[in-house]
């Protein structure tokens, strides 16, 4: 089953922990990226891969890190994590930049940080 | 920058009664437009799209037309189910530089009653 599969899906941190927060597509897309979604902001995007080895900040990238040195996987570093962190992470990909707005979605990981 | 303003939500609806959702843009150029669907506890998953003026997109019952004169993609449906609940957002694709990112509304929420 084509999917994009992100890891924790629910997670309780305290300020300053690093964490990582996995995605992995088995769709062979070359185009990943990161939103975060708060309420009554949307979704922001917050760094993107247009293919392994290549990322772009987007809107919201303070505080994030992220890395693709695989075609399937492409990680949300937060190395050190603050309350304003806080959110609804949605990890998404398509076969290549979102030309035709197909992008598939993971089903989003729920991070708190105390 | 380009930017996609949606009315406020929540919209709540009787079943079977008609649905319009406003979605106005701004952006340069050549922008594709599209609506995405998110349903409780999942990502979102693209409804319908259009990628040039005139085009009307559909789906599932659901309809957009790219109005260019007036910069809108309003999403349309003529009798609303209970299983449309949802949050629902339109996004655009700009051109050029900025075909990389889909920028989001910030989501209106529809609730069907029976």
């Amino acid at each position: 089953e084509a999917q994009v599969t992100q890891n924790p899906r629910y997670l309780i941190t305290v300020t300053g922990k690093k964490l990582t927060v996995t995605c992995s597509q088995n769709m062979n897309h070359e185009y990943m990226s990161w939103y975060r979604q708060d309420p009554g902001l949307g979704l922001r995007q917050i760094y993107y891969s247009m293919n392994v080895e290549v990322t772009d900040k987007g809107d919201v990238p303070e505080g994030y890190k992220v890395s693709r040195k695989e075609k399937r996987n492409f990680p949300l570093i937060l190395e050190s994590p603050s309350p304003n962190q806080t959110s609804l992470y949605f990890c998404a990909s398509s076969l290549y930049s979102p030309s035709t707005g197909e992008l598939f979605f993971g089903e989003g990981s729920r991070l708190t940080v105390l | 920058g380009n930017s996609v303003t949606q009315m406020e939500g929540p919209v709540t609806l009787s079943e079977e009664a008609f649905l319009t959702i406003n979605c106005t843009y701004t952006a340069t150029g050549y922008p594709s437009l599209f609506w995405y669907v998110q349903y409780p506890g999942e990502g979102l998953q693209l409804l319908l799209k259009a990628t040039k003026a005139d085009d009307k997109g559909s789906n599932k019952g659901f309809e957009a037309t790219y109005r260019k004169e007036t910069t809108s993609f309003h999403l349309e449906k003529g009798s609303v189910q209970v299983s449309d609940s949802a949050v629902y957002f339109c996004a655009l694709r700009g051109s050029g530089a900025g075909s990389y990112q889909l920028t989001f509304g910030k989501g209106t929420k529809l609730s069907v009653i029976p």
